[in-house]
């Protein structure tokens, strides 16, 4: 069963703490891999989307990366309007409809 | 820029109402996603659209419908709302095998 799963759940960093969120998938043939930034109450909003093991995509203080079987997103020097949740998400095997995993909640401290 | 757009930001609804969202998109996409997201339970998908008139159950239909009359229209029905469907509701769309760009969200409330 093709499955999205992301680690850890919550990540508290002091402004300045470098730190990197993980995106494992289970799902055969990737066709794309996507990340999210969601703020509460509100509706996600796309950051990156990667294709291929070796790509990375950069924007702002975050860089993501992927492997065959995992993605990072990294956050270089965090500020607190990083604090959010962060989203991965991918198409499964056979279908176009995305499976998001349970995301990441990043809060950044001054 | 991609533009989707949800009717409503809050909403409260007596139990047994019948509740209609509405959700437009700018971009001339093929898909449209309707999902419901909860505390501890993530991104659930009610229901999507792959082209006009033509719709699939997602994850969890139970207690909704949906309509797609036009391209950029995508409608979730709530044919007898209860309480159980307090939630945040999130529309989305995209081309195939592309991202999907959401809507900012109707947090509905049944009382």
């Amino acid at each position: 069963e093709d499955q999205v799963t992301q680690s850890p759940e919550a990540l508290r960093l002091q402004e300045g703490e470098s730190s990197s969120l993980n995106c494992s998938y289970t799902v055969s043939g990737l066709r794309g891999l996507f990340w999210y930034r969601q703020d509460p109450g509100k509706g996600p909003e796309f950051l990156f989307t990667l294709y291929s093991a070796g790509e990375e995509k950069e924007k702002e203080r975050l860089k993501a990366t992927l492997t065959k079987k995992e993605s990072f997103l990294h956050i270089t020097a965090p500020k607190p309007e990083d604090s959010a949740t962060y989203l991965c998400a991918v198409p499964p095997s056979n279908d176009y409809k995305l499976s998001f995993g349970a995301g990441t909640t990043v809060t950044v401290r001054a | 820029d991609v533009k989707v757009t949800q009717s409503s930001r809050y909403l409260v609804k007596r139990t047994g109402e019948k509740v209609f969202l509405e959700c437009v998109q700018d971009m001339d996409h093929e898909n449209m996603f309707w999902y419901r997201q909860d505390p501890g339970l993530g991104l659930r998908l009610i229901y999507f659209s792959y082209d006009v008139k033509m719709k699939e159950k997602g994850d969890i239909p139970e207690g909704y419908s949906v309509s797609r009359e036009k391209k950029e229209r995508f409608s979730l029905i709530l044919e007898s709302a209860s309480t159980n469907q307090t939630s945040m509701y999130l529309c989305a769309s995209s081309w195939s095998n592309t991202e999907a760009f959401f809507g900012q969200g109707t947090r509905l409330t049944v009382v």
